[in-house]
């Protein structure tokens, strides 16, 4: 099945530091999204990008299909962005099947004051 | 307000006793979702329901069981036969045919 990979595990930025959180996926898809996990628990939808680029306040991301990857970017990054962020992709429809969603297995996100 | 309420946030319960997790939205979403997060890992999918009175397996069906009797409603039930069942546990919807999932708060269930 589809592989979703997700780099660095880890990171830990000072506060107003930009980064860039990487997504790789081994198959077509016919979907992608970006979630924030808060520390509470709460999985928050960021964007939904199959392909192209979408801007959201500090936050955007960008999806090469073709290239089988997605890029999250955070600028001028807060202590309200720590957690984990989650890539997850939904694989193409095929007969007989319902399409789900693939988890990466997250970019646990630390920024400090 | 539209969304995704899940009740209880915290659940305890001794081994052997069956636990119904409630899921509800209001988003008219056909479609909803269980999965299990276990610490530092991603989330995997229990059960799914495309339609009313409809579900499928997901990949850890293993122990759990559901109902989809309203559109509205995905309650949850974590039974005796499910070995690790100490988890956090959200609910998704989303509209039919897959597109974006909206999530729940999550329920964390601790089994002693």
């Amino acid at each position: 099945g589809i592989q979703v990979e997700q780099s660095p595990p880890d990171l830990i930025l000072q506060e107003g530091a930009n980064s860039t959180l990487r997504c790789n996926f081994s198959d077509s898809v016919n979907n992608l999204q970006w979630f924030h996990q808060n520390p509470w628990g709460q999985l928050i939808n960021l964007f939904y990008i199959p392909s192209g680029t979408k801007q959201n306040g500090r936050l955007s991301a960008t999806t090469v299909a073709t290239e089988r990857y997605s890029l999250l970017y955070i600028s001028s990054s807060q202590t309200t962005d720590s957690g984990v962020y989650f890539c997850a992709v939904e694989t193409r429809l095929r007969a007989g099947n319902n399409r789900k969603l693939i988890w990466g297995l997250g970019t646990s996100l630390a920024v400090n004051p | 307000d539209g969304g995704i309420t899940q009740s209880p946030k915290y659940l305890f319960r001794k081994e052997g006793q069956n636990v119904t997790l409630s899921c509800e939205q209001n988003l008219n979403h056909d479609a909803m979702y269980w999965y299990r997060q276990d610490p530092g890992q991603g989330l995997r999918l229990i059960y799914y329901s495309q339609i009313v009175n409809d579900f499928q397996k997901g990949d850890i069906a293993e122990g759990y069981s559901v109902s989809r009797e309203k559109k509205e409603s995905f309650p949850l039930t974590v039974t005796s036969a499910q070995k690790n069942p100490t988890a956090f546990y959200l609910c998704a919807s989303s509209i039919a045919g897959g597109g974006e999932q909206y999530f729940g708060p999550g329920t964390r269930l601790t089994v002693t």
